[in-house]
């Protein structure tokens, strides 16, 4: 089984959707977790991080938490053309220092 | 956020020759960089963790005479990839750490390495 699992896509949405992205884990002693966002041939950028179960927004975007079943989410609200991109979530432990991702939702918005 | 630079953009090379990819982190100091390999509709792979004057630790599977990774100062690290040959060709993304606890790593735009 794979630390982290993310349903690679292709999504594909109207503009002003509702995006919901999802990953689920394994390992219970994951700490933080994040969500990038990767646009084509360029480096991840940082989205958001959280370290607790519950809800964290920031403008358009909800990072969400479910230790309890190993589950974390991203919502993007009235998504735009300008979020299409792959997200990658990654996870990582605090005790040590190394990220493990998963292996990106490819989203596309279209007009 | 803090700005972290790699160059080339993408480079090929000859089969057998060797190629270096520079990760600069330009307004803060990284105590730690990091070097990931990418595939196509594939998860960032991390291939080894460097810290400033001391020896990279690198993932199971990863050959470090093949990739040899320096970090010689607090601003620069640099990977090079000995001898490539035509499976090498990959995605490399480098990441840098504004400390120890890496809740924020901040990443370069990636190298584009083809070798032919």
């Amino acid at each position: 089984q794979k630390e982290v699992e993310q349903d690679p896509g292709p999504l594909s949405v109207p503009e002003g959707a509702i995006v919901s992205l999802n990953c689920t884990y394994s390992n219970s002693a994951f700490q933080y977790f994040m969500w990038y966002r990767q646009y084509s041939r360029k480096g991840p950028e940082l989205l958001m991080y959280t370290y607790s179960s519950g809800n964290k927004e920031d403008g358009r975007f909800t990072a969400q938490v479910d230790k309890s079943s190993k589950y974390i989410s991203l919502f993007i609200r009235d998504s735009q053309p300008s979020d299409s991109a792959t997200y990658l979530c990654a996870i990582f432990t605090g005790g040590g220092n190394k990220l493990t991702f998963g292996t990106g939702t490819q989203l596309k918005v279209e007009l | 956020g803090a700005v972290v630079s790699q160059h080339p953009s993408r480079v090929i090379c000859k089969s057998g020759t060797s190629v270096k990819i520079e990760c600069r982190s330009l307004d803060f100091q990284a105590t730690t960089m990091f070097w990931y390999r990418q595939f196509p509709k594939k998860s960032l792979m991390l291939m080894a963790t460097s810290n400033e004057g001391s020896k990279a630790t690198y993932e199971q599977g990863v050959e470090k005479d093949k990739f040899l990774i320096n970090h010689a100062s607090l601003t620069l690290s640099t990977l090079t990839v000995t001898s490539a040959h035509p499976e090498d060709s990959s995605f490399y993304i480098c990441s840098a750490s504004t400390g120890p606890a890496n809740t924020e790593a901040f990443f370069g735009q990636g190298t584009r390495l083809t070798v032919v």
